[in-house]
């Protein structure tokens, strides 16, 4: 079974442009996650969708915002590039069935790393 | 103080080792424990999934939960180079019981032939 493929792995920006970045999760998988990893701040949550709606939101500015699509696959959207945001943006998906008992067994993709210039 | 505290490292060891890696909390709600591995330039891979307290064995990997202490544990026997990576720990349930996870900022292991 393939794995999660993120593209692009990655992406060189200017302070004030946008970006966009996708992800394909593990074909049967109906969440996918959205984290942002730094060395000084570590793994940060994004938001998550599934079944094409948000369902969690971290806390991040409107800047960042994502979709999910009917086949699952999502992409994240940064507006106004900062410096700040250089970083591996990674894209991890689950079953997703979530509530009550969380079956939260993420697989992560390779991440793209967004640097901003 | 950060929700979850994890030494960054890096820890050095030869192979064969028995390592030790640790997490600390301080909200008393996280009910979910795990741990992840990252290699340089890949996505973090979960090992290990426990709920609540107790020990939880996979293979060379031991996970120890002390929910008394707000610690946890991940327990690497016979510690190989190829165990050289990341290892993040992640907490669940811990924000009125979302099922957001909060990690730790990862501790870098070295294992030297």
């Amino acid at each position: 079974k393939a794995g999660v493929t993120q593209t692009p792995r990655y992406l060189i920006k200017t302070r004030g442009q946008q970006v966009t970045l996708s992800c394909s999760p593990i074909s049967g998988h109906r969440s996918v996650s959205w984290y942002q990893q730094t060395p000084g701040q570590g793994l940060q949550f994004l938001f998550e969708y599934f079944s094409e709606t948000q369902r969690n939101k971290g806390n991040f500015p409107g800047r960042f915002s994502g979709r999910q699509f009917s086949n699952s696959r999502s992409e994240m959207n940064v507006s106004t590039l900062e410096l700040g945001d250089s970083a591996l943006y990674l894209c991890a998906s689950s079953l997703g069935q979530g509530a009550p008992r969380p079956t939260y067994e993420q697989y992560f993709g390779p991440g793209t790393r967004l640097t901003v210039t | 103080q950060k929700e979850v505290e994890q030494d960054p490292g890096p820890l050095s060891v030869p192979e064969g080792a028995i390592v030790s890696l640790n997490c600390t909390y301080s909200n008393s709600a996280f009910q979910y424990f795990m741990w992840y591995r990252q290699y340089s330039r890949k996505g973090p891979e979960l090992l290990m999934y426990t709920y609540s307290s107790g020990n939880k064995e996979d293979g060379r990997f031991t996970a120890q939960v002390d929910k008394s202490s707000k610690y946890i544990s991940l327990f690497i026997r016979d510690s190989q180079p190829s165990d050289s990576a990341t290892y993040l720990c992640a907490l669940l349930g811990g924000r009125g019981g979302s099922y957001i996870p909060t990690f730790g900022r990862g501790t870098s292991l070295i294992v030297h032939p």
